[in-house]
């Protein structure tokens, strides 16, 4: 099974600041059709989780430009150029291009 | 607007059984596969299985192969999730995710159900 190695667990930042969370994969998430399906997921307290970004870089509709996917092969990274008081919430990663799908164990961020 | 509602969920003893549905609306629910992922309390996201468009494709987690079974009615626009032999590590929220790989990879999920495997 892919492991997919989120970091750091928790990350506290100041309202206003930029955030980083890496996702690694313990194998490549290029598929054979050239795309390489990696997600990042946001769920916020007592919610279901809301798509961000998806196949890397792509950035779902409605989703505050603030938020960026970046990264190729086995190492990928969510931004969050401004942190704002709504972006509080647990993050995941997820590979879409190997059986068994498998999700990071998640990033919490926090407000200082 | 798309929606995928889930229920069935509730309190089941050890070894029981369980069949999960998620109402699927405002898209072309035959164009899609579908998903269920599950969510432990206080835990992170597990994938569960994954069933193609047709049906014709179909995918489990090895923590769930051979006990449960997903399936889909696309004359419904029905997915169901139906659960046999449930342990207490089965104890989650279970929420139905629309997407293949394409652009809607799991981009709409439900509000989940909560399923309790307890004595």
């Amino acid at each position: 099974d892919v492991v997919m190695t989120q970091s750091p667990l928790s990350l506290p930042v100041t309202l206003g600041q930029p955030a980083s969370i890496s996702c690694r994969s313990s194998q490549s998430l290029v598929y054979s059709d050239g795309n390489t399906y990696l997600n990042w997921f946001q769920q916020r307290p007592g919610q279901s989780p809301r798509r961000l970004i998806y196949k890397v870089s792509n950035r779902d509709s409605g989703v505050p430009d603030r938020f960026s996917g970046s990264g190729s092969g086995t190492d990928f990274t969510l931004e969050i150029s401004r942190v704002e008081a709504e972006d509080v919430g647990v993050y995941y990663c997820m590979q879409g291009t190997h059986w068994p799908l498998t999700f990071g164990g998640g990033t919490k961020v926090e407000i200082k | 607007e798309v929606q995928l509602v889930e229920s069935g969920g509730g309190l089941v003893k050890p070894g029981g059984s369980l069949r999960l549905s998620c109402a699927a609306s405002g898209f072309t629910f035959s164009s899609y596969s579908m998903n269920w992922v599950r969510q432990a309390p206080g835990k992170g996201l597990e994938w569960v299985s994954s069933i193609s468009s047709s049906s014709s494709h179909i995918y489990y987690a090895d923590s769930v192969k051979g006990r449960f079974t997903v399936s889909r009615d696309n004359a419904k626009n029905s997915l169901y999730l139906q659960m046999n032999s449930l342990r207490a590590e089965d104890t989650a929220v279970y929420y139905c995710v629309r997407g293949g790989r394409d652009s809607s990879f799991f981009d709409y999920w439900g509000q989940g159900t909560l399923v309790t495997v307890s004595s």
